[in-house]
């Protein structure tokens, strides 16, 4: 069974730093493409990163370039995104995902983040 | 980027009723759509692929069909468990993108 498990969420002021991290299980980690969509509350859902299955491919969406890095473990079935320069706007809910060429099939059960004064 | 809209944003329905959701693109993706489903506090369920791929387990009364710009999703009779909030998504080109959402609601 496929099993994705976000942490690392929390509250943090605008301009702090917070990592979120990803633990896969029940399938091969190192294969698959693995993302990060986020939803602010009441909000629709926000595609945030993509990485190729060897790290070797990183896509980001405009709002977090430069201030946010997905990385990935494949010795850990581990997905990492580092967030820095935290912004009011970056509150939401963080799902971690699988991804196939044909959209995110599995999705954790999302972490959330509060950025706030 | 490409975007995204869908129609309506909000439907009310009934159980039984035939329900259908479009979505269109900014451009021609192919049938690079995806179809979510999202009830409240919960992750997105991935239902279609391929603009018509029914996902594993997905009930049948779920279809999907559309290529180009235009797609639509269709409920062929709405059963309690189908009211939620349901996405598109285009994985075509980076960066991906999701349509706004529709709500089905209770009638």
């Amino acid at each position: 069974e496929v099993q994705l498990v976000e942490s690392g969420g929390g509250l943090v002021q605008p301009g702090e730093s917070l990592r979120l991290s990803c633990e896969a299980s029940g399938f091969t980690f190192s294969s698959y493409y693995m993302g990060w969509v986020r939803q602010a509350p009441g909000k629709g859902l926000e595609w945030v990163a993509d990485i190729k299955d060897d790290g070797g491919a990183i896509f980001y969406v405009d709002s977090v370039k430069g201030r946010f890095t997905n990385s990935r473990d494949n010795a850990k079935n581990s997905l990492y995104l580092q967030m820095k320069s935290l912004r009011v706007e970056d509150t939401a809910v963080y799902y971690c995902a699988r991804k196939i060429r044909g959209g995110h099939d599995y999705w954790g059960q999302g972490t959330l983040v509060t950025v706030s004064s | 980027d490409i975007q995204l809209t869908q129609s309506p944003s909000f439907l009310s329905a009934s159980v039984g009723d035939r329900v259908t959701i479009t979505c269109r693109a900014s451009q021609d993706i192919s049938s690079y759509l995806a179809w979510y489903q999202q009830k409240p506090g919960k992750a997105p369920n991935f239902l279609i692929y391929s603009a018509s791929t029914l996902q594993s387990g997905v009930p049948s009364r779920f279809s999907g069909s559309g290529s180009g710009t235009e797609f639509t999703l269709t409920i062929s009779s709405l059963q309690p468990e189908d009211f939620a909030t349901y996405y598109c998504q285009q994985v075509d080109s980076y960066p991906i993108t999701f349509g706004p959402g529709t709500k089905v609601d209770i009638k």
